[in-house]
């Protein structure tokens, strides 16, 4: 089946610097990646749709200059977080829509990522 | 807007008894839902698709337009039926955006 990977699974940084997160479609094409947040025992919030070559498009209410999104190929999107504060941390988790995917909504979800910014 | 509801954030059952987890969405264009399960320890996963039509782990859900609901049913559970269960309405034309429910932990007991 097709598997999503997300490297690190787990990060601590200290406030102010910036972290990066991948996101990689490991025997897929994915012209779509999509990156969610999820709070602790709260649902996964939609931050951004990402498109191969070409700009993310970011949610209302996410900073896109805070959260910097790059999908350079069709299988690996990027998600840094920039200037990290406590209150980024979260769990982000990205997704990935296969290419020539004929089911609408059907996304492959990575493992997520724990960030904990000290 | 669109909105995915989740009434329930915890159903405990008994192993055997049916289940239903309920769901409600509002949208105004024509609706895409799915369910999608996420045991412990594992990432979210797919566990079925309305267009489908399908029978899934025993799990079947069935879009009802007039209700807009899209409750998730199994006539007798299992204890590894246990698992967070979200609720997601595709929308967002081409984009094909997913929002999801708040999710509801199913804990069938032995």
């Amino acid at each position: 089946g097709a598997v999503v990977s997300q490297h690190p699974s787990r990060v601590i940084c200290k406030s102010g610097t910036s972290v990066k997160i991948e996101c990689r479609s490991l025997d897929f094409q994915a012209t779509t990646m999509f990156w969610y947040r999820q709070f602790p025992k709260k649902s996964l919030m939609l931050m951004a749709t990402s498109n191969e070559g070409s700009k993310a498009t970011y949610e209302q209410g996410v900073e896109k200059d805070k959260f910097l999104i790059n999908h350079a190929s069709l299988t690996l999107s990027t998600l840094t977080v920039t200037s990290a504060h406590p209150e980024d941390s979260s769990f982000y988790i990205c997704s990935a829509r296969a290419a020539g995917a004929t089911s609408r909504g059907e996304q492959f979800f990575g493992p997520g990522t724990r960030l904990t910014v000290l | 807007a669109q909105r995915v509801t989740q009434p329930e954030k915890l159903l405990s059952v008994f192993k055997g008894a049916p289940v239903e987890l309920k769901c409600n969405y509002s949208y105004s264009g024509s609706p895409e839902l799915f369910w999608y399960v996420q045991y412990s320890r594992q990432r979210l996963q797919l566990l079925l698709r309305h267009i489908s039509r399908e029978s899934i782990k025993g799990f079947t859900a069935d879009l009802n337009k007039g209700e807009t609901s899209f409750h998730l049913k199994k006539p007798f559970a299992q204890e590894e039926d246990s698992a967070m269960y979200y609720c997601a309405l595709s929308y967002g034309g081409a984009t094909n955006k997913l929002i999801f429910g708040t999710g509801t932990l199913l804990a069938v007991q032995p």
